[in-house]
């Protein structure tokens, strides 16, 4: 199975514009989750996306938001980049099916860098 | 937020030496899962262990986890050149989400 794919890889942006980013997840995962990579703050989780739902959410401006198609894909977007979005955005995915103890797959990330 | 921390932040060691990283965190846990990353790229599972269990192996991987003392700890053993990166540790609550909350992290260095 081809794994999870981010694009594009590496992007730059200007202050204030918008950017949106693209994860195609594993096929036949339906659960899509989006994290934020910066050496300042870590990892930090964004949000998740399960059957073209939002089920969860996390302690992100409202500049950031993101959707999912029936396909499961998934997209992100941020509005009004800020200089502290510079980042490292990672998708992951995992099984069909809701649990905890799923096992999620990473994409190789999309390299976001505001000037 | 960050959950917890690793120690060390950064380990190097020499290719066949065992390296022992730890993660502490702060809340109730449904399971923790142990990552690994090269070089700013994707994160790779390595490997999870339940709030009821206390050890885990996986190949030259051992994983233990105190629920009293809140920190788990990753064992490499016989190292490899292969095994450079950074290693970070994730918790899973009781919300019902598969969320992963991370830790800052181990840049583990193996030399030849």
């Amino acid at each position: 199975k081809a794994g999870v794919t981010q694009t594009p890889r590496y992007l730059i942006k200007t202050r204030g514009q918008q950017v949106t980013l693209s994860c195609s997840p594993i096929s036949g995962h339906r659960s899509v989750s989006w994290y934020q990579q910066t050496p300042g703050q870590g990892l930090q989780f964004l949000f998740e996306y399960f059957s073209e739902t939002q089920r969860n959410k996390g302690n992100f401006p409202g500049r950031f938001s993101g959707r999912q198609f029936s396909n499961s894909r998934s997209e992100m977007n941020v509005s009004t980049l800020e200089l502290g979005d510079s980042a490292l955005y990672l998708c992951a995915s995992s099984l069909p099916s809701s649990g905890v103890y799923n096992e999620q797959f990473f994409g190789p990330g999309t390299r976001l860098t505001v000037l | 937020s960050q959950q917890g921390e690793e120690d060390p932040q950064a380990l190097s060691i020499q290719e066949g030496e065992n390296a022992t990283m730890n993660c502490s965190y702060k809340t109730s846990i449904n399971n923790l899962q142990w990552y690994r990353q090269n070089s700013g790229r994707g994160l790779v599972h390595l490997i999870l262990i339940r709030s009821n269990e206390r050890e885990k192996h996986s190949g030259r991987l051992r994983v233990t986890l105190d629920t009293s003392k809140k920190s788990s700890s990753l064992l490499i053993t016989a190292s490899r050149a292969a095994d450079t990166a950074s290693y970070f540790c994730a918790t899973v609550d009781f919300s019902g989400y598969s969320t992963l909350t991370f830790g800052k992290g181990t840049m583990l260095l193996v030399s030849p």
